[in-house]
């Protein structure tokens, strides 16, 4: 497709379930970015990759966050035990290189732990 | 953190008037950005304004930047109902090892038609 693709547009899980969270990059972006925001904040940076390799991880809140790129294109993020305060909308982005000058975001994935 | 903050949280006006939005920000950076985002979801990037440029035009945009106010405006000029949204400025950080964009609380737009 012609822009990033996240899947599912909305998850609602219970309370400790495990969920996997997919985004498909902009063909031939090599960096890629997630985002989490909570309702009326920012976007907060969780996780960037440059090719396959987390470059960043610095934004992941805590250990149940795990985000991997085998491939150097599709990623995933993993979230286990989840909590109610991981309710949010969890943002893709991908740009061509990695100096942060526009980034391409997908329509996200709205999480609904209850 | 968030670097950038918008100001104000929230704007109603109506169709026509133009809207002023400001981002005021911490740290010396190399370029600032303003993105868009409709009812939560995907952001859209507006436009780029580089630390050596002043003001920026893209269509009914304008762009400012002070760098030594560490402070940007975006003007929307004869605004429509369809320009509804949330604003975010946001701005290059090198925290945690890498140059990642940091995000602004945002400010939300609503044009009455």
């Amino acid at each position: 497709g012609a822009g990033v693709s996240q899947t599912p547009s909305n998850k609602v899980t219970e309370k400790g379930k495990y969920v996997e969270l997919r985004c498909d990059p902009i063909s031939g972006h090599t960096a890629l970015y997630w985002y989490r925001q909570s309702l009326g904040q920012g976007p907060e940076f969780l996780i960037y990759f440059q090719g396959t390799g987390a470059a960043d991880d610095s934004g992941l809140p805590n250990d149940r966050f795990f985000a991997v790129r085998p491939e150097g294109s599709v990623s995933t993020l993993k979230i286990q035990r989840t909590e109610r305060g991981d309710s949010a909308v969890y943002l893709c982005a991908s740009s061509l290189y990695s100096d942060s000058n526009t980034i391409y975001f997908g329509e996200g994935s709205w999480l609904t732990v209850v | 953190s968030q670097q950038g903050e918008e100001d104000p949280q929230a704007l109603s006006i109506q169709e026509g008037e133009n809207a002023t939005m400001n981002c005021s920000y911490k740290t010396s950076i190399n370029n600032l950005q303003w993105y868009r985002q409709n009812s939560g979801r995907g952001l859209v990037h507006l436009i780029l304004i580089r630390s050596n440029e002043r003001e920026k035009h893209s269509g009914r945009l304008r762009v400012t930047l002070d760098t030594s106010k560490k402070s940007s405006s975006l003007l929307i000029t004869a605004s429509r109902a369809a320009d509804t949204a949330s604003y975010f400025c946001a701005t290059p950080s090198r925290q945690g090892g890498s140059e990642k964009l940091v995000f602004g609380k945002g400010t939300k737009l609503t044009v009455n038609p």
